[in-house]
């Protein structure tokens, strides 16, 4: 099956400084998501990062507070901005895409934790 | 938003059935997901069903949908302690491929 990763596994950052999160696909997909999993909750969509474009944000959520690029169609960076202790959360990247199957599916990358003290 | 909605724990014996059930709103879904969570991983696809489909079977997994109820349910047979995992139902919502998560159930499978 496809296999994506994000780097960092975990971070533990300072109030007011911002996080980039990285994931990388190991083959093209046709699209790419950012989705929060706060502690002990489920999972939230955050947004669509589209190839080439600004990505498509769900509401409440911001392109000042997460920036979010997809420069090609195997990589994809989410950052949060101007950390508070409410961003605590796991994040993760999915890709819809074509598997080894043959079948389109969506999986999704091992999460991102971070900590913001 | 769309909801939908889990039961929030389940628990059975080893060799037991498991059954985790989920209801959602949005009628227009075309994929019902079920995914798998185990402590500190990522998501785990377990299967999907196609919305034009009442069953799937794949192994040890059987997932039923009763599309006028808006019910989906996922059986585990021959419940292991390996199963124990929070498992989350996720519809694919309005977009067709973004997916909107119930809030899991978290299954503790007891010997």
């Amino acid at each position: 099956s496809a296999v994506i990763s994000q780097k960092p596994s975990r971070d533990i950052c300072q109030r007011g400084t911002s996080l980039t999160i990285q994931c990388q696909v190991d083959s093209q997909v046709t699209m790419m998501f950012w989705y929060r999993q706060q502690p002990g909750q489920s999972l939230t969509l955050i947004a669509t990062a589209n190839q080439g474009s600004e990505a498509t944000y769900e509401s409440g959520f911001v392109i000042d507070k997460f920036p979010i690029s997809r420069p090609n169609l195997t990589f994809s960076t989410l950052t949060v901005s101007n950390l508070s202790p409410e961003d605590s959360s796991i994040y993760l990247c999915s890709a819809y895409g074509r598997q080894t199957s043959g079948k389109y599916e969506q999986y999704f990358g091992p999460g991102t934790r971070l900590t913001v003290t | 938003g769309e909801d939908v909605e889990q039961s929030l724990f389940l628990s059975v014996r080893e060799g037991d059935s498991s059954v985790i059930n989920c209801t959602y709103t949005d009628s227009s879904s075309t994929y019902l997901y079920w995914y798998k969570q185990e402590p500190g991983a990522g998501l785990q696809l377990l299967t999907y069903i196609f919305s034009n489909m009442d069953m799937k079977q794949d192994q040890r997994l059987t997932v039923l949908l009763n599309k006028k109820d808006k019910h989906l349910s996922l059986r585990i047979a021959d419940t292991q302690t390996g199963d124990s995992a929070i498992y989350f139902c996720a519809e694919t919502g309005n977009s067709g491929y973004a997916l909107n998560f119930g809030k899991g159930t978290s299954l503790l499978v007891t010997p």
